[in-house]
Order: C-alpha cells, then sequence, then structure tokens
C-alpha cells in the first residue's frame, strides 16, 4: 500500500498567518490527492482535489500544489473558523491511503 | 440537496456481525464511486471500502474477507457488512460518494463499539 507521510503532526498559528501542510507519498500518484479537515465531532470535508481543484464553496484562501509524490495544502491567511485537522488523502489506488493528520491550534 | 445518513451501528460482541446502512437523497447511488472511511476513538482517518457504478469492489487490507460493500439500488442506500468483527473495529463508520471528486459529499457518521 502506498504510504502518506504528513507534516507537521501538528502546527500552533494566529489569524492571519499563513500557513503550509505537506504530503509525501511513498511513490509516485500523479495528481491523485485531496485534502480534507475535520473539525472534532464532524465529517471530514473535501476542501482540494486532483491536487490544486478547490471543491465548491470552499474559500478561496486554500490552495493546493504538487504531483507525483510531495504536495502541499497552504492557507493563505488563517481565519479563526480554520483551525482544525487537515489531512491528505491519496486515491491513486486501492487501498486508497490517508495522511496521519496535521492539527492546527490557535497560538 | 445531497443527503447521507449512516445507521445500524451499536455495540457488538468481538466475533460479532454488524450491517450498517447509508441512504442517500438527491443523487443516484448506483450512478456513484461510494465509500467507507473509518475513524477510531482519538485517531485519524482510515479509508475501508469502495464499491463502483459498475460493481467493482475494493478492500483495505484489514477488513479484506470480514467486511463486504453493497448497495440496494431500489433503496438507494450502500451497505457494510461486518463479520468476525474485532476491538481494532471500533470506530465511527462515515459513507461518502465521490470521496476524491469534486462533489464528494460526508455523511455524520455511525459509532460501532466492539466490546464483550
Amino acid at each position: 500500500a502506498i504510504q502518506m507521510t504528513q507534516s507537521p503532526s501538528s502546527l500552533s498559528a494566529s489569524v492571519g498567518d499563513r500557513v503550509t501542510i505537506t504530503c509525501r507519498a511513498s511513490q509516485g500518484i500523479r495528481n491523485d490527492l485531496g485534502w480534507y479537515q475535520q473539525k472534532p465531532g464532524k465529517a471530514p470535508k473535501l476542501l482540494i482535489y486532483a491536487a490544486s481543484s478547490l471543491q465548491s464553496g470552499v474559500p478561496s484562501r486554500f490552495s493546493g500544489s504538487g504531483s507525483g509524490t510531495d504536495f502541499t495544502l497552504t492557507i493563505s491567511s488563517l481565519q479563526p473558523e480554520d483551525f482544525a485537522t487537515y489531512y491528505c488523502l491519496q486515491d491513486y489506488n486501492y487501498p486508497n491511503t490517508f495522511g496521519q493528520g496535521t492539527k492546527l491550534e490557535i497560538k | 440537496e445531497v443527503q447521507l445518513v449512516e445507521s445500524g451501528g451499536g455495540l457488538v460482541q468481538p466475533g460479532g456481525s454488524l450491517r450498517l446502512s447509508c441512504a442517500a437523497s438527491g443523487f443516484t447511488v448506483s450512478s456513484n464511486y461510494m465509500s467507507w472511511v473509518r475513524q477510531a476513538p482519538g485517531k485519524g482517518l482510515e479509508w475501508v471500502s469502495v464499491i463502483y457504478s459498475g460493481g467493482s469492489t475494493y478492500y483495505a487490507d484489514s477488513v479484506k474477507g470480514r467486511f463486504t460493500i453493497s448497495r440496494d439500488n431500489s433503496k438507494n442506500t450502500l451497505y457494510l457488512q461486518m463479520n468476525s468483527l474485532r476491538a481494532e473495529d471500533t470506530a465511527v463508520y462515515y459513507c461518502a460518494n465521490e470521496i476524491a471528486a469534486a462533489g464528494s459529499n460526508w455523511g455524520q457518521g455511525t459509532l460501532v463499539t466492539v466490546s464483550s
């Protein structure tokens, strides 16, 4: 199975900060990667699909980039509602695999 | 409006069985690829299974041979039959359509607890 290594595992930041989360695949996955946001007690919400396509309704401060093995999720200016846990998911092949998550906390 | 509602979770003894349901509205289950994802308490997300519109299915190694994904087109409902349950299967189980594509939607989840 493809391993997805996400970093950092946790991150403290302030409102207005620019934040970047990275995900590395153990083998090339083209651009078959999604980014999810999850808040406590809630279902995950897809933010980015195909590595860089913004899901409808998601604010433009979220962006994704990368292909092959290295991917990034960037939040250009953190808002209070962005403090959550973020996961990447490869859907290049089965079994699909998630990164271990990045918990974004308020500094 | 697209909606997914899971049900069927609960407390089950190790070795027991449970069937989860995911009732869909606002779209046709048989026209999408549908997935199950789970999350153990305090842990990350784990992909479990998928069924394609053509009927092809795939499973995580951790559940292969024990879990079966299926759908009932007449009821527009997705299922996950879980047999030989283990303590490590304890999790919130989510169903989702088009898990990593535009228009992805997830249910609210149903909790499965495997304990004696």
